[in-house]
């Protein structure tokens, strides 16, 4: 079956500018989370979602980001006034949402702020 | 707040060698051991996981790795490694019962590059 999918791939941007970032679950799945990963470093957590509603967002770094999941299904994760050091590849994973649950992962976004 | 430490960035071994990637943790709380595999150019995938009971864990690929909460390891071994094996490893743990009593991120270490030599 499907996987976690992510859109685009890449993305450059520059210093200043909005950008948005995409992730469909596996089907089903009603948990997803949402997570950075910069160069040389393991992911670091941002945001878990269940259905529709943001359960834990304490990773988000500040203000400038925000992640929405409307439908409980598809997220976006949009970060304003973009900084260089927001360059990373940022990475969603779906999962029923249990404490036992295998975390899905997509193959990421690539950011890069220049 | 939780911490995952992977001493090691790089292990270079030869094939048919045998491998131990170290991971220490760090919490104020019971936790859920993971270890995440990814290899070149795929995504992040579960190599194995520790809920409870046996403190020994297995993988279908050759791979094992112990709970040792005394010495809050988890450290990952496998007794013959193949070319195959060459990826990004990554411990991460995840609390037992999470601050919203949902399911919360994992907290994962930087991860440990292991290099097949033939």
């Amino acid at each position: 079956g499907a996987g976690v999918s992510q859109t685009p791939s890449n993305k450059v941007t520059e210093k200043g500018k909005y950008v948005e970032l995409r992730c469909d679950p596996i089907s089903g799945h009603t948990a997803l989370y949402w997570y950075r990963q910069s160069l040389g470093q393991g992911p670091e957590f941002l945001i878990y979602f269940q259905g529709t509603g943001a359960a834990d967002d304490s990773g988000l770094p500040n203000d400038r980001f925000f992640a929405v999941r409307p439908e409980g299904s598809v997220s976006t994760l949009k970060i304003q006034r973009t900084e260089r050091g927001d360059s990373a590849v940022y990475l969603c994973a779906s999962g029923i949402g249990t404490h036992t649950d295998t975390q899905y992962f997509g193959p990421g976004t690539r950011l890069t702020v220049l | 707040a939780q911490s995952v430490t992977q001493l090691d960035s790089q292990v270079p071994v030869f094939e048919e060698a045998p491998v131990e990637l170290r991971c220490n943790y760090s919490s104020s709380v019971s936790v859920y051991l993971f270890w995440y595999v990814q290899y070149p150019n795929q995504g992040l995938q579960l190599l194995l996981k520790y809920l409870s009971g046996s403190t020994l864990v297995e993988s279908i690929n050759g791979f094992e790795a112990e709970f040792n909460k005394s010495q809050t390891s988890f450290h990952l071994r496998k007794p013959s490694v193949h070319i195959s094996d060459t990826a990004e490893y990554f411990c991460a743990v995840s609390d037992l019962i999470a601050p919203g009593g949902g399911a919360d991120g994992l907290t994962f270490g930087k991860g440990t590059h292991l290099i097949i030599q033939p």
